[in-house]
Parts: structure tokens; C-alpha cells; sequence
């Protein structure tokens, strides 16, 4: 099965970094992605990391280490647009399980002026 | 230009009832996907669909039932509606089933069950 371990909540203040970890067990590994949900709308992809390392993409970052089942999301220079949820989601690596992500319960990120 | 949507975007209705939600994608997609999120704000799959064909199957109960007419709809049709199936549902869709497909979301619909 799949276990995927994030932060509930985190605040940070407008202008500053904040990283949100995330831990997995799971039976297959295929990829690892970072959605953001704003209350009441859909996902909207983030990133996506495959191999270990950090991927930058403007004021966010994600970083995987695949030997220690962990990922971080780096939010930089932190606006108070970045309120929202932000989700971890594992692809399995099981060929039956096609494209199957499975999602961690989301961290709130709250953003202070 | 919406890539994925869904209607409706609200539904309430009573217990018992049957109900149906609509999904359309203008990506040109292969694979098509099915959603719950429930008050605790988990996103857990339910279905998903590859050129037409069943590829994932939760455990789901068999009062859900998706039905997707062509590549480019996913619909989900809901029997004898219970309290506990209250939730957002969402749909998505990715290029291919592979794993190189990444995931769109739809608006989502909320359901609600009195």
C-alpha cells in the first residue's frame, strides 16, 4: 500500500521562505508530484520529480531523495496568494496501476501580512 | 477554452436518489480520471479511464458507475445516493496512462446528500 505523511497546517509571513516536507511508503515508486488547491478550486499542477535532486521552477522548488522516501516543496519570497493548500501525491510503479497517484492529506500554508 | 470541465458545479439532493456528473476534456487526452475529496480534504482516486477502457478500479461501491462515451467524457453516475458519498468529486485527465502523464483537474462538483 501507499502512505504519504505531510504537515497539517504551517503559517509563514508574506516576503519569507517556507518548506513543506513530505515522507512515503509505498509498494512502487514512480514519481512524485506537488499540486496547490486554493479553497473551493481544483488542483493546479506544481512539479514533478522523478530522480533525486531539486527541481527549481521560479519561486518554487521541490527536492526528492527516492533512498529516504522524502520531498520537500520550498516556497520562496512568499505572497499572501500562496495561501492555500499544498498536496503530495506519489505515482505508483506498478505497470497494472497505470498512471495511479496516490495524495497525502494536503498541507494549509497560511500566509501573514 | 476550459481543458477540463465538469458540470454541475453544485448538486444537492436527497437520499435515495440516483445523480449524475459530467466530464469533458478538450486537451486530447487519452486517460481520464475520477476524484473523491471528503471534508478531511483527502483526494482519493476512484476510476480511470484509457481510451475508453477500464484501467483503475478502486474499491469503490458498485452504486458508482462511470461511463465514458468517447475518449474526450468521463461521466459518473451515482445510485441510491447516501449521506457519506457527500463530497467534492473531481475529474482529470493526462496525455497518456503512462508514466510520463501528468494530471489535470477539473472545477470539481460538490455533492451534497440530505
Amino acid at each position: 500500500g501507499q502512505n504519504i505523511d505531510q504537515p497539517t497546517e504551517m503559517t509563514a509571513t508574506e516576503g519569507a521562505i517556507v518548506q513543506i516536507n513530505c515522507t512515503y511508503q509505498t509498494s512502487g515508486f514512480n514519481g512524485l508530484f506537488w499540486y496547490q488547491q486554493h479553497a473551493g478550486e481544483a488542483p493546479t499542477f506544481l512539479s514533478y520529480n522523478v530522480l533525486d535532486g531539486l527541481e527549481e521552477k521560479g519561486r518554487f522548488s521541490s527536492f526528492l531523495s527516492r533512498s529516504k522516501g522524502y520531498s520537500y516543496l520550498l516556497l520562496k519570497e512568499l505572497q499572501m496568494k500562496d495561501s492555500a493548500s499544498y498536496l503530495c501525491a506519489v505515482r505508483s510503479g506498478l505497470k497494472a496501476a497505470g498512471n495511479k497517484l496516490t495524495f497525502g492529506g494536503g498541507t494549509r500554508v497560511l500566509v501573514k501580512p | 477554452d476550459t481543458a477540463v470541465s465538469q458540470t454541475p458545479k453544485y448538486l444537492v439532493t436527497q437520499m435515495g436518489n440516483d445523480k449524475s456528473i459530467k466530464c469533458e476534456q478538450n486537451l486530447g487526452h487519452d486517460t481520464m480520471y475520477w476524484y473523491k475529496q471528503d471534508s478531511k480534504k483527502f483526494l482519493k482516486i476512484m476510476f480511470s479511464y484509457n481510451n475508453k477502457e477500464l484501467i483503475i478500479n478502486e474499491t469503490v461501491p458498485n452504486r458508482f458507475s462511470p461511463k465514458s462515451p468517447d475518449k474526450a467524457h468521463l461521466n459518473l453516475h451515482i445510485n441510491s445516493l447516501e449521506l457519506g458519498d457527500s463530497a467534492v468529486y473531481f475529474c482529470a485527465s493526462s496525455q497518456d496512462i503512462r508514466a510520463q502523464g501528468t494530471q489535470y483537474f477539473g472545477p470539481g462538483t460538490r455533492l451534497t446528500v440530505l
